[in-house]
């Protein structure tokens, strides 16, 4: 069983819509978490970084941590067609020197 | 501001011939830097990850190496490149607190 569980899209939507991108994990024990997206043939650009459970809201995108599912979301309100890209999760244990295990990412296309 | 400087964009390279990948980092002293590698359609996976001079972690047995000659410097290497060794490196810097911060990559086709 894989650490991290991502659907790989792609996810079509248009534009103005909400989008919702989730992860799945096996380790209850992960505690940080970070949302990454990424453009065709780019390094992958932090979106959002959080601990623990909860929301937290950076502009137009919103992560939420539900550690009782172990499940997690990022909402992304909006959409432009700017934001068709690949999006990331990756998470980890500690955040001292611990490996983060990413997602394999959910293609995005926001549709004008 | 902290950036991240990755070089060659892309590589296509024989099966058998020897690889350097350099990493530079600017605006930031003693840094933890990474390598990663993406395969098409696979999350990240970590490769090396160094916390100082000379310091490297291996996370991964296989035909790579990394060095870290100095502090905002990293590099990955092969002596033979294997055509398994193909895909899209990634250096990265992290601070405690905070996400990493990737480069731009390198493309590597090995042929």
């Amino acid at each position: 069983q894989k650490e991290v569980e991502q659907d790989p899209g792609p996810l079509s939507v248009p534009e103005g819509a909400i989008v919702s991108l989730n992860c799945t994990y096996s380790n209850s024990a992960f505690q940080y978490f970070m949302w990454y997206r990424q453009y065709s043939r780019k390094g992958p650009e932090l979106l959002m970084y959080t601990y623990s459970s909860g929301n937290k809201e950076d502009g137009r995108f919103t992560a939420q941590v539900d550690k009782s599912s172990k499940y997690i979301s990022l909402f992304i309100r909006d959409s432009q067609p700017s934001d068709s890209a690949t999006y990331l999760c990756a998470m980890s244990v500690g955040d001292n020197f611990n490996k983060f295990y990413f997602g394999s990412g959910t293609k995005l296309n926001v549709k004008p | 501001s902290q950036t991240i400087h990755q070089w060659p964009a892309t590589l296509v390279q024989p099966v058998g011939s020897p690889l350097s990948l350099e990493c530079t980092v600017e605006g930031t002293s003693n840094p933890n830097l990474y390598w990663y590698r993406q395969a098409a359609g696979r999350g990240l996976q970590l490769l090396f990850y160094s916390v100082g001079i000379g310091q490297i972690s291996s996370e991964v047995p296989q035909n790579l190496s990394a060095s870290r000659p100095q502090d905002r410097q990293f590099i990955l290497s092969s002596k033979k490149l294997l055509l398994s060794d193909s895909g899209f490196y990634l250096c990265a810097w992290k601070q405690q607190g905070s996400g990493y911060t990737f480069g731009s990559g390198t493309r590597l086709t090995v042929v």
